[in-house]
């Protein structure tokens, strides 16, 4: 079992549809990371955060600690959102980042 | 300006031979990293550099061989090729290492290899 599992695996949606993406971890981590990548290919950095909440522009994450537990959330969202949406993970003292599997997000027009 | 870069985009190549591909960031970070994404899209960190000293080596066959000739610079250089190095290789950078402060991790645009 992966130290770090994603919910749900895929995720279709129609255009304006609040969004969200489940991270759930078995260990104690010292940062856990949202990030992005496109059907091109590229992965972009989305959030970094250790306690909390952070938002930018439509996007939100959170994070509970005591449930070792994050979420992504998407507001109004649309078909440009569509990627694959992974969760990662600095287990605590560790330099290394532990993967989940990814969430296939399609937001249809 | 392209903050991290990879060459080549494309790599298709035979069973047992030797390819590189090349990594560089202008963003004055120290650390650099290797990671392999898999056909699942599963990203596993294959190494790591902090100013051109290794600090994570995950298991990786010896056939594989990173170099750092600078911190800007962190080079992949794969032996001896088999059908199951087809993956996509990404490079990343960040500032530092994680310590008591996180840093966010810059990915490049990745390294499609495909071995036949």
């Amino acid at each position: 079992k992966n130290e770090v599992e994603q919910s749900p695996q895929n995720l279709t949606a129609q255009e304006g549809e609040f969004i969200t993406i489940n991270c759930s971890y078995s260990v104690g981590i010292s940062a856990l990371h949202w990030l992005q990548q496109h059907p091109g290919g590229g992965i972009v950095s989305l959030f970094m955060l250790s306690s909390g909440k952070k938002k930018h522009g439509r996007l939100i994450a959170t994070i509970n600690i005591q449930e070792k537990h994050s979420s992504l959330h998407i507001t109004a969202s649309h078909p440009r959102d569509s990627a694959v949406y992974i969760c990662a993970v600095r287990l605590g003292g560790a330099q290394k980042l532990v993967f989940g599997q990814g969430t296939r997000l399609t937001i249809n027009p | 300006d392209t903050a991290v870069s990879q060459t080549p985009k494309y790599l298709v190549t035979q069973m047992g031979n030797d390819k590189s591909i090349k990594c560089e960031q202008n963003l004055g970070h120290d650390t650099m990293y290797w990671y392999k994404q898999d056909s699942k899209k599963f990203l596993k960190i294959m190494f790591s550099y902090n100013n051109k000293e290794l600090i994570i080596n995950e298991t990786v066959p010896n056939r594989f061989s990173p170099k750092s000739p600078d911190k800007a610079h962190l080079n992949l250089h794969i032996n001896s090729l088999e059908l199951g190095d087809s993956a996509v290789y990404f490079c990343a950078s960040s500032q530092g290492l994680a310590g008591v402060v996180n840093y966010e991790q810059y990915f490049g645009p990745g390294t499609r290899l495909t071995v036949t």
